[in-house]
């Protein structure tokens, strides 16, 4: 059963700052792996979507890499700005891309001006 | 283009009544899943549906039932309100081919 841990639980950085959000997940089998955001009592945005093939997407200052034979995916986040302020969740998608996504708990992030 | 839809955004019912959540996902997608999230946890699956077929279930009991349409729109319904079904309930749409999940702006549940 895969299951998806994210670390740190929360993190409040300075505005400007650079910042890495970790997120292990127990299957290697995995097809791929998607970051999202989350505003307070909101949806999901989905923000990057590693696929099976890949190892890293970027979306602006964005950049999310995926290393299935750790366990790990980062995003990493350049120049931090404070509406970059939000809960962001990792989760991976089985063998097969058409299986439910599972989810880490998310790393609450509150950047400061 | 439209996102993915739900309604209602916001509901209240009592312990033991029935509710029905609804979901239109973007044009073209024809996967329809629903998700739990619970203040403070990641969402949980609960059901996918593809082309009106149901394709998984989660780990929720049978009072959670849902269905898709012709047209790929979908129903969550959840039967006997307990307390612990108050969440957000989130619907997602994806395209076979890529798989990426796009999420509604949920529908939030409270039972009293």
């Amino acid at each position: 059963k895969q299951e998806v841990t994210q670390i740190p639980a929360a993190l409040s950085v300075p505005e400007g700052e650079n910042l890495v959000l970790n997120c292990s997940f127990t299957d290697s089998a995995i097809y791929n792996l998607q970051w999202f955001r989350q505003d307070p009592g909101k949806g999901l945005t989905s923000l990057l979507l590693i696929q099976s093939s890949q190892r890293e997407q970027t979306s602006g200052r964005l950049n999310a890499s995926l290393d299935k034979s750790s366990g790990r995916s980062t995003l990493y986040i350049a120049a931090s700005q404070p509406g970059d302020s939000a809960t962001y969740l990792c989760a991976g998608a089985g063998n097969s891309g058409n299986t439910p996504l599972v989810f880490g708990k998310g790393t609450r992030l509150s950047v400061i001006a | 283009d439209a996102g993915v839809t739900q309604s209602p955004t916001h509901l209240i019912k009592t312990r033991g009544q029935h509710v029905t959540l609804r979901c239109s996902p973007i044009s073209g997608h024809k996967s329809v899943s629903w998700y739990q999230q619970v203040l403070g946890q990641g969402p949980q699956f609960i059901f996918q549906y593809y082309e009106k077929e149901e394709r998984g279930r989660g780990n929720f009991p049978d009072r959670f039932s849902a269905r898709q349409f012709p047209n790929y729109s979908s129903e969550l319904n959840v039967n006997a309100l307990l307390l612990g079904d108050s969440a957000l309930y989130l619907c997602a749409s994806s395209y076979l081919g890529t798989y990426e999940a796009f999420f509604g702006q949920g529908t939030r549940l409270t039972v009293v």
